[in-house]
């Protein structure tokens, strides 16, 4: 069981945009910074995003985040096949138990 | 480019220690910190721990009583050991650099380099 909560699988055709949602609380979404992650197949995770909404060098911008509140949200414009992927978002927990934490990850299948 | 590259055993029998080493190439080891991360089979990425190039530690408490990060700044190396496994230790293990620091509102904390993984297998 994930500290931060994601949809198991998404889908989309190509050309499309897709969301992906992740949820937490106030000891994580809701105060501290979000990152995204994309798993290519038999790959290592790679950062798309961090610090809720930047992207590091290298990145198209058909990947973009957002945050709101205590959930946060990675959009993904003109899919391609090769977006398919699984997509984790990560964080720091303040609470008791403090620590990084992750979603469980999401599936996409660009149809 | 920097590039980080996992080694250690890919079996490890329950109960013993598993151990894993991270090698640092092409950028500098200080000034950083380094962190641990698995992936088991079917389920999500899990934070392990971090270690400062100072030698600072912090531990996910739920295997806090199981884990040692260690650093060897002259090697440009550092090093995972988790004892007592078990079959649920089995994932791929991650290497990763982490960027992490207290911003106007909150805390920043993401993982900006990776090492291509281990797979660790815990099995008699």
């Amino acid at each position: 069981q994930s500290v931060l909560t994601q949809p198991p699988s998404v889908s989309a055709a190509p050309g499309q945009k897709v969301t992906i949602s992740c949820s937490g609380s106030s000891s994580n979404i809701g105060n501290n910074y979000v990152s995204w992650y994309q798993q290519l197949p038999g790959t290592a995770p790679r950062l798309l995003i961090f610090d809720n909404n930047k992207r590091p060098p290298g990145i198209p911008d058909r990947f973009s985040g957002s945050r709101s509140g205590t959930s946060a949200t990675l959009g993904i414009t003109g899919l391609q096949t090769g977006d398919e992927a699984d997509y984790y978002c990560g964080t720091w927990d303040s609470s008791l138990s403090a620590g990084g934490v992750f979603g469980g990850g999401t599936k996409l299948t660009v149809l | 480019q920097v590039q980080l590259q996992e080694s250690g055993p890919g079996l490890v029998k329950p109960s013993e220690t598993l151990s894993l080493t991270c090698a640092v190439s092409g950028g500098s080891i200080s000034n950083y910190y380094w962190s641990w991360i698995r992936l088991p089979p079917g389920k999500g990425l899990e934070w392990i721990g971090f270690i400062f190039y100072t030698g600072n530690t912090n531990y996910n408490p739920s295997l806090k009583s199981r884990v040692t990060v260690s650093i060897d700044t002259s090697k440009k190396q550092f090093s995972l050991r988790l004892s007592s496994v078990t079959a649920a230790d089995t994932a791929v293990y991650y290497c990763a650099r982490l960027r992490r620091g207290e911003l106007i509102e909150g805390s920043t904390w993401y993982f900006d380099l990776w090492g291509r993984g281990s797979l660790v297998t815990v099995s008699s």
